[in-house]
């Protein structure tokens, strides 16, 4: 079955400093988005894109953050210069429908981003 | 805005107990229900879904009924195996936009 790729599986970084998260969504879909979990609390919806450019985004995604499908299978997520508070579980996700009404996300596995 | 509030965990039981982890909702309209389940070292894999009221959602014999009157979506199982330790997310998806509406997740173990 297809499925969600995502790179690394964890990553540290230091304070202030960039990180790119990375996705291959599954081929054939047409809507990719970012969602993260911190520790203990919900997961939050950061961005949905789609026909590459930005669709919805929460209050969450600030200046700090932007989306990028650079060629016709990656999908990352850059963070400019991260906070503590930007220590998370980040999951990608892709869709082939939009979601609204009964649609499914196909999930990736996450990437664990620690800021130090 | 809409939200979602699930049972607080971790849950630990034996196998072949009953299972039942609550999930509340606030919705402006006519949302749909979902369970996503997360084992580990994977991403989440949808479980079940209901797009309706009344509706009942069911996979590997979890089910869920999506009831307004309560505006809830409990997730149950009659009999659980050890193969369902997971962490089980609640989520609602509305019509009128494109994203989901997670709640915290609730880690479950079973036990031989």
């Amino acid at each position: 079955e297809p499925e969600v790729t995502q790179t690394p599986s964890h990553q540290v970084t230091q304070m202030g400093q960039e990180v790119i998260l990375r996705c291959v969504p599954i081929s054939n879909h047409l809507y990719f988005y970012w969602y993260r979990q911190i520790l203990g609390q919900k997961v939050e919806f950061l961005v949905s894109f789609y026909n590459n450019e930005i669709s919805e985004k929460s209050e969450i995604f600030d200046d700090q953050f932007s989306v990028e499908r650079p060629d016709g299978s990656n999908f990352t997520l850059k963070i400019r210069s991260t906070k503590l508070e930007d220590s998370a579980m980040y999951f990608c996700a892709s869709s082939p429908l939009l979601t609204g009404g009964a649609g499914k996300l196909f999930f990736g596995s996450g990437t664990q981003l620690s800021v130090l | 805005g809409d939200s979602v509030t699930q049972m607080e965990g971790p849950v630990t039981l034996s196998e072949e107990a009953f299972l039942t982890i609550n999930c509340t909702y606030t919705a402006t309209g006519y949302p749909s229900l979902f369970w996503y389940v997360q084992y580990p070292g994977e991403g989440l894999q949808l479980l079940l879904k209901a797009t309706k009221a009344d509706d009942k959602g069911s996979n590997k014999g979890f089910e869920a009924t999506y009831r307004k009157e309560t505006t809830s979506f409990h997730l149950e199982k009659g009999s659980v195996q050890v193969s369902d330790s997971a962490v089980y997310f609640c989520a609602l998806s509305d019509p009128g936009g494109n994203q989901f509406y997670f709640g915290t997740g609730t880690s479950l173990t079973v036990i031989p």
